[in-house]
């Protein structure tokens, strides 16, 4: 099955510093991928869509200024929490898309803890 | 207006026992895609099962079987034989345009031996 990875897994920070977290498709060319955010005992609640190449698509209600999204090429989509503060403390779950196919394949999760 | 419902929070069965998990969605969409997803502890998110709106067959897959009924906008998800190991939190998601996916609530699913 397509796999799909993100680095970190964990990362603790200081407030008013910025993350970066990358999602990797490692053996399909994701022409698209989308970041979600999740809050304990809550659902998944998407932030942006991303297509290669272009400018990220974001929902409403996500600042785009504070979440930077680049999705540089078919296999490699950061995002980068810009200035974190504890409210942004959360699980930020990545998938990709392949081109042609409706299934989102998720990576493992990376879970931010800002002090 | 939340576009998929899952009723049911929590659901706790004895291992061996069937599980039937309900998913309720609305959408206007003619083409859309309905999935389950399973979530452990761990964190992620593992693709289970994906059905678009002009397959109304229902399957079996292993344990795994689904209930997809366009008349009631349901999908509801079966596992036959319960194991520890299906304890999980499921997911139901609908894909309507550009490939967003919208989630139900989830259910926890605990299976105990």
């Amino acid at each position: 099955g397509a796999v799909v990875s993100q680095h970190p897994s964990w990362v603790i920070c200081k407030s008013g510093t910025s993350v970066k977290i990358e999602c990797r498709s490692l053996d399909f060319q994701a022409t698209t991928m989308f970041w979600y955010r999740q809050f304990p005992k809550q659902s998944l609640m998407l932030m942006a869509t991303s297509n290669e190449g272009s400018k990220a698509t974001y929902e409403q209600g996500v600042e785009k200024d504070k979440f930077l999204i680049n999705h540089a090429s078919l296999t490699l989509s950061t995002l980068t929490v810009t200035s974190a503060h504890p409210e942004d403390s959360s699980f930020y779950i990545c998938s990709a898309r392949e081109l042609g196919r409706e299934t989102q394949y998720f990576g493992p999760g990376t879970r931010l803890l800002v002090l | 207006a939340q576009k998929v419902t899952q009723a049911q929070t929590e659901i706790s069965v004895v291992e061996k026992e069937d599980v039937t998990l309900d998913c309720v969605y609305e959408t206007r969409d003619t083409t859309y895609y309905l999935f389950w997803y399973k979530q452990p502890p761990s964190g992620e998110l593992v693709f289970l099962i994906r059905r678009n709106s002009f397959d109304e067959q229902n399957e079996i897959s292993g344990r795994y079987s689904w209930n997809f009924q366009k008349s009631t906008s349901s999908f509801n998800f079966t596992i036959t034989a319960s194991q520890v190991v299906d304890s999980a939190v499921y997911f139901c998601a609908l894909s309507e345009a550009w490939y967003k996916l919208s989630f139900g609530a989830g259910t926890t699913v605990t299976v105990r031996a």
